[in-house]
């Protein structure tokens, strides 16, 4: 069974950072693209950034742009998200989301249960 | 950028067919994907590639693309069926990006 667990939100003050996190099992991390998808509260669904199964292709969103970054280690299955220089309207729950094989364009046929991250003073 | 629109409600009665729009430029030369989320839980994949249905999702759930619109249907609409449904491309022609449509509340009268 493919499990997605997020892990790292919590309350951070405008400027600051966090570290999101996904532990993946139950499939072949190292074959698939992965992704981070938020939903800022009572609203819909934003791309935030999508990284290729070998790290080699990595795309952010423009309103993270220089501020995000996505990595991975396949050797742990795990599926990061450094957030720098937070705003508040990066409070949102955030969603890991296993994209296609190999590929980064396509469908996010799995999603984890997500964690929130709310910027506030 | 890529642009996604759906229209913000839709309504049906039990038993009745609802159809949820997307439209996008040119949106049938690229692959559509549906999702469906509900209060409190995450987004669940219902349709991919058009009209392909993951396992595990009832085939009332289909979907179609065409010129500039795509479009989910849900035949025989049930209660369990209220919820949002948004679609999703991935857009390569300037910055690869996923884009989400901006959802669709579907109320069952």
């Amino acid at each position: 069974e493919v499990q997605l667990v997020e892990s790292g939100g919590g309350l951070v003050k405008p400027g600051g950072s966090l570290r999101l996190s996904c532990a993946a099992s139950g499939f072949t991390f190292s074959s698939y693209s992965m992704n981070w998808v938020r939903q800022a509260p009572g609203k819909g669904l934003e791309w935030v950034s999508s990284i290729s199964s070998s790290s080699s292709y990595i795309y952010y969103a423009d309103s993270v742009k220089g501020r995000f970054t996505i990595s991975r280690d396949n050797a742990k299955n795990s599926l990061y998200l450094q957030m720098n220089s937070l705003r508040a309207e990066d409070t949102a729950v955030y969603y890991c989301a296993r994209g296609p094989l190999i590929a980064v364009a396509g469908t996010l046929d799995y999603w984890g249960q997500g964690t929130l991250v709310t910027v506030s003073s | 950028s890529y642009v996604l629109t759906q229209p913000p409600s839709v309504s049906v009665a039990p038993g009745q067919t609802a159809r949820i729009t997307c439209g996008g430029n040119n949106i049938g030369s690229k692959s559509v994907h549906w999702y469906q989320q509900k209060p409190g839980q995450a987004p669940v994949l219902v349709v991919y590639d058009d009209s392909d249905r993951p396992s595990g999702i009832p085939e009332r759930f289909s979907g179609s693309n065409s010129g500039n619109t795509a479009t989910l249907t849900i035949s025989r609409v049930e209660a369990g069926d209220e919820a949002d449904y948004y679609c999703q491309v991935w857009d390569s022609s300037s910055d690869h990006q996923a884009v989400f449509g901006g959802g669709t509340k579907l109320t069952v009268l």
